[in-house]
């Protein structure tokens, strides 16, 4: 089945600062979605990213799928952007997710 | 309506004993999706249904899980003989139409403690 490697596995950044984090996946795929874990474990979507470039206020999200990566861009980063990172993609043989391992984010003030 | 609903949110058993979970999706959601996550790991993926049916099981899932989703609403996750192996926070997601071009969306979970 499909691989899904995300990197760097940990981040520590100060308020104000930008960072990307990256997904790779090992097979050509037909859904690709961010998600955002929150420090009490609720995971919220953030993106769905088959392809292309997303805007969400300061989160930004490019998927290339032919060359099987994606990025999530964070500006101006926030301590309420604290927390796990999740890709998940999905392959056309199937309709489930497959999740990274994810990467943690610390923002301080 | 809120969002996806999973109850209860924490559970302790004892190893041998069965619990149950039960998951009810948004409104109109006709797939539903259960997964599993242990700590510092995302989430694996355990089975889903598309209204009653339901179409893949993760070989994650052994004889002793079986979920249910009769007349295509909420659904029930049940661990029979629970073993310490099983805790883990375990996620009820729903998505509407499939998943290929529409988001999913989590519940908050069912903490498992199994002692």
């Amino acid at each position: 089945g499909i691989q899904v490697e995300q990197s760097p596995p940990d981040l520590i950044l100060q308020e104000g600062a930008n960072s990307t984090l990256r997904c790779n996946f090992s097979d050509s795929v037909n859904n690709l979605q961010w998600f955002h874990q929150n420090p009490w474990g609720q995971l919220i979507n953030l993106f769905y990213i088959p392809s292309g470039t997303k805007q969400n206020g300061r989160l930004s999200a490019t998927t290339v799928a032919t060359e099987r990566y994606s990025l999530l861009y964070i500006s101006s980063s926030q301590t309420t952007d604290s927390g796990v990172y999740f890709c998940a993609a999905g392959s056309y043989n199937t309709d489930k997710l497959i999740f990274g391992t994810g990467t943690r984010l610390q923002v301080f003030p | 309506d809120t969002g996806v609903s999973q109850n209860p949110r924490h559970k302790i058993t004892k190893r041998g004993q069965n619990v149950t979970f039960r998951c009810d999706p948004i409104s109109e959601h006709n797939r539903l999706y259960w997964y599993r996550q242990t700590l510092g790991q995302g989430p694996e993926f355990l089975t889903y249904f598309q209204n009653e049916a339901q179409l893949e099981k993760s070989r994650l899932l052994s004889d002793r899980f079986s979920a249910e989703r009769p007349k295509g609403s909420f659904s029930t996750l049940e661990i029979q003989r629970t073993e310490q192996g099983d805790s883990a926070m375990y996620l009820c997601a729903s998505i509407v139409g499939t998943a290929v071009n529409e988001k999913l969306f989590f519940g908050s979970g069912t903490q498992l403690s199994v002692l």
